[in-house]
């Protein structure tokens, strides 16, 4: 159990839907980044927070949003979505802004119908 | 791109043999990590190396790191069943170090 927590572990909508991934890092971390992963494929950097603060940014389309709370906890917010939007999407956290391990979370299945 | 890419896609051995993924880069580093993911599971991390390192190791685990061809190789030794996962590198930008930047992965298949 790596201690970042994320939910829901599945999630079924339908296109131009929205919905919320949230996810609660280690505790004692401030960094929490989110990562998409398609099919088969790598993960992709979505955007990374630390201590409430966005701090990078990756592939991240405009529908796309996050947001880190002060209680470190944080939430990706997928709008208006598209089949290809169907995805893996994992969280991890680490203690510090850079140079660090990464711990992940067990990830949030999306599947758009 | 900074995206590292692993190499093979796939492999396939017998269980007792030595396993060997390789990664390349594009730009420098201040890092790279390797990971490892089971089917459908959130990734674990198994090794860092620093960009002034050249080799590290971590019980059955051997990275090597070459700056000059920015590339790095993970070497799995007297495999297992149980080392059957999807394995990437992780790399960060030398200026840029918030970023982490993973392969596609190589699929590892360790066969009793």
């Amino acid at each position: 159990d790596s201690g970042v927590t994320q939910t829901p572990k599945h999630l079924i909508t339908a296109t131009g839907q929205r919905v919320t991934l949230r996810c609660s890092p280690r505790s004692g971390d401030l960094s929490v980044y989110w990562y998409q992963q398609s099919l088969d494929q790598g993960l992709q950097f979505l955007i990374q927070y630390y201590n409430g603060e966005e701090r990078a940014k990756g592939n991240i389309l405009e529908r796309f949003s996050a947001q880190q709370f002060p209680d470190l906890h944080s939430e990706l917010n997928l709008s208006s979505l598209e089949l290809g939007d169907s995805a893996l999407y994992f969280c991890a956290s680490s203690s510090r802004d850079q140079n660090e391990k990464l711990f992940f979370g067990s990830g949030t299945q999306l599947s758009v119908l | 791109s900074q995206q590292g890419e692993e190499d093979p896609q796939a492999l396939s051995i017998q269980e007792g043999e030595n396993a060997t993924m390789n990664c390349s880069y594009k730009t420098s580093i201040n890092n790279l990590q390797w990971y490892r993911q089971n089917s459908g599971r959130g990734l674990v991390h198994l090794i860092l190396i620093r960009s002034n390192e050249r080799e590290k190791h971590s019980g059955r685990l051997r990275v090597t790191l070459d700056t000059s061809k920015k590339s790095s190789s993970l070497l799995i030794t007297a495999s297992r069943a149980a080392d059957t996962a999807s394995y990437f590198c992780a790399t960060d930008a030398i200026y840029n170090f918030n970023k982490f930047y993973f392969g596609s992965g190589t699929k590892l298949n360790v066969k009793p």
